[in-house]
């Protein structure tokens, strides 16, 4: 069964880095999606992109965040300083249409930013 | 520093039983709801959904059911099961809309 996979399973980084977070959306989904998990909070959505831009983002991504689908497969979240308050688990996920269909989520990246 | 986090709900059934988990919704203009699991360091993973224009949807052991009235949406698990065991979070979009709002969540312990 086709799934979302992430890269890495865990980052850690130092505040002030750059990090880029890694996404390989099931092959035939064409909108993309980042949310995060603050530890033992509810799941927030972050952005949503489709056709190479993106069609929804919340507040919380903000100029700090940017997304990128380099090539055919891989969809990817950079954070150009990173925070201590982005630690957080980073959830990419896919689904072949928008607008209200099922979203297929992703294991995940822990980031950790000491 | 001290990282404050929310209280998450939680249910406690025995093996076998059935399980209720409720969640209220936020918009009323919401017309698509999702029901995910999450188990400890693992993505939401579907489970079942609805949409606005029915009020009662089942899966394999499953059932979803929506109140529109009160924006209130349940989650049956029939013959609960210890692999059920997990955090168990509403979502809910709109049409037009390309992002979902999770709910809080509920722990669901199964015990054996």
């Amino acid at each position: 069964e086709p799934e979302v996979t992430q890269t890495p399973s865990h980052q850690v980084t130092q505040m002030g880095q750059e990090v880029i977070l890694r996404c390989v959306p099931i092959s035939n989904h064409l909108y993309f999606y980042w949310y995060r998990q603050i530890l033992g909070q509810k799941v927030e959505f972050l952005v949503s992109f489709y056709n190479n831009e993106i069609s929804e983002k919340s507040e919380i991504f903000d100029d700090q965040f940017s997304v990128e689908r380099p090539d055919g497969s891989n969809f990817t979240l950079k954070i150009r300083s990173t925070k201590l308050e982005d630690s957080a688990m980073y959830f990419c996920a896919s689904s072949f249409q928008g607008q209200g269909n099922e979203q297929f989520f992703g294991p995940g990246t822990r980031l950790t930013v000491l | 520093g001290e990282s404050v986090g929310l209280h998450l709900p939680t249910l406690s059934v025995q093996e076998g039983d059935n399980s209720i988990i409720n969640c209220a919704y936020s918009n009323s203009a919401s017309d698509y709801f999702i029901w995910y699991k999450q188990e400890s360091g693992k993505g939401p993973q579907f489970i079942i959904d609805i949409r606005s224009n029915m009020d009662k949807r089942q899966g394999q052991r499953v059932t979803v059911l929506l109140n529109k009235t009160v924006k209130h949406l349940s989650l049956q698990i029939a013959a609960t099961q210890p692999g059920d065991s997990a955090v168990y979070f509403c979502a809910e979009t709109q049409t037009g809309a390309n992002n979902l709002f999770f709910g809080t969540g509920t722990r669901l312990t199964v015990i054996p």
